[in-house]
């Protein structure tokens, strides 16, 4: 069965400083990678994805991924957070082509707090 | 705006209580997902329908049902409600139902509908 876990659950940092969260995943047939970032009070948004082809994938709001394939990661990266980063992220991963279902199976999340 | 309506945003109720939570899902789209949100769980995939039918089925209790009617909304089902269903529930679309060519797989939440059970 498909898993994912991500490492870090709470993290804070102050603005301007780098952000990297921690996913990794087990599956091991071909996947499709997502980041979703949920802000206080609403709903799911997809930030990036990965389905083939560059393992670099940039999202909105300068957010950016890296899929590992040898480690089972992908791993979400920004230079710089901004106080309105302050949210919720989660990681998931589907099936990929050929797959039964596109449900996504989610990481626990991991909660970001952006001081100013 | 995500294209997926849910209704209603916010429901108390009391335990034993029934009750039905709706999703429209974004023009187009086949499939609808049934996600329960809560602290000490996360994200639970409770269950699929696509075009009509069922297609995947996760953590669901058996005190938890689903549909998906010809147009296309879906209803959630919960019964026997127990303090401990409180969550959100979130509702997501996407255009296919499976990981096909030509579909990306993305889906489109919801705003949830947070239930509370008394």
């Amino acid at each position: 069965a498909q898993s994912v876990s991500q490492h870090n659950h709470h993290v804070i940092l102050s603005e301007a400083a780098s952000l990297e969260l921690g996913c990794n995943y087990s599956y091991g047939g071909t996947v499709n990678l997502f980041w979703y970032v949920q802000y206080p009070g609403q709903h799911l948004q997809l930030l990036l994805k990965y389905f083939s082809g560059d393992p670099l994938v940039k999202g909105i709001k300068g957010f950016e991924a890296e899929f590992i394939k040898s480690k089972f990661s992908f791993n979400l990266r920004k230079p710089s957070v901004q106080w309105s980063d302050t949210a919720e992220y989660f990681c998931a991963v589907n099936a990929g082509y050929g797959g039964a279902t596109n449900k996504l199976i989610f990481g626990t999340g991991t909660l970001l707090a952006v001081q100013p | 705006d995500s294209g997926v309506t849910q209704t209603p945003k916010h429901l108390i109720t009391a335990t034993g209580q029934r009750v039905t939570l709706r999703c429209s899902p974004r023009s187009g789209d086949l499939s609808v997902y049934w996600y329960q949100q809560s602290l000490d769980q996360g994200l639970q995939f409770l269950i699929q329908y696509y075009n009509g039918e069922e297609r995947a089925k996760g953590n669901i209790l058996e005190r938890f049902s689903a549909q998906q009617f010809p147009d296309l909304h879906s209803e959630l089902n919960l019964s026997s409600l127990e303090l401990g269903d409180s969550a959100l529930y979130f509702c997501a679309s996407s255009l296919g139902g499976s990981g096909r060519a030509g579909n990306t797989g993305e889906l489109f939440f919801g705003e949830g509908s947070r239930l509370t059970v008394l």
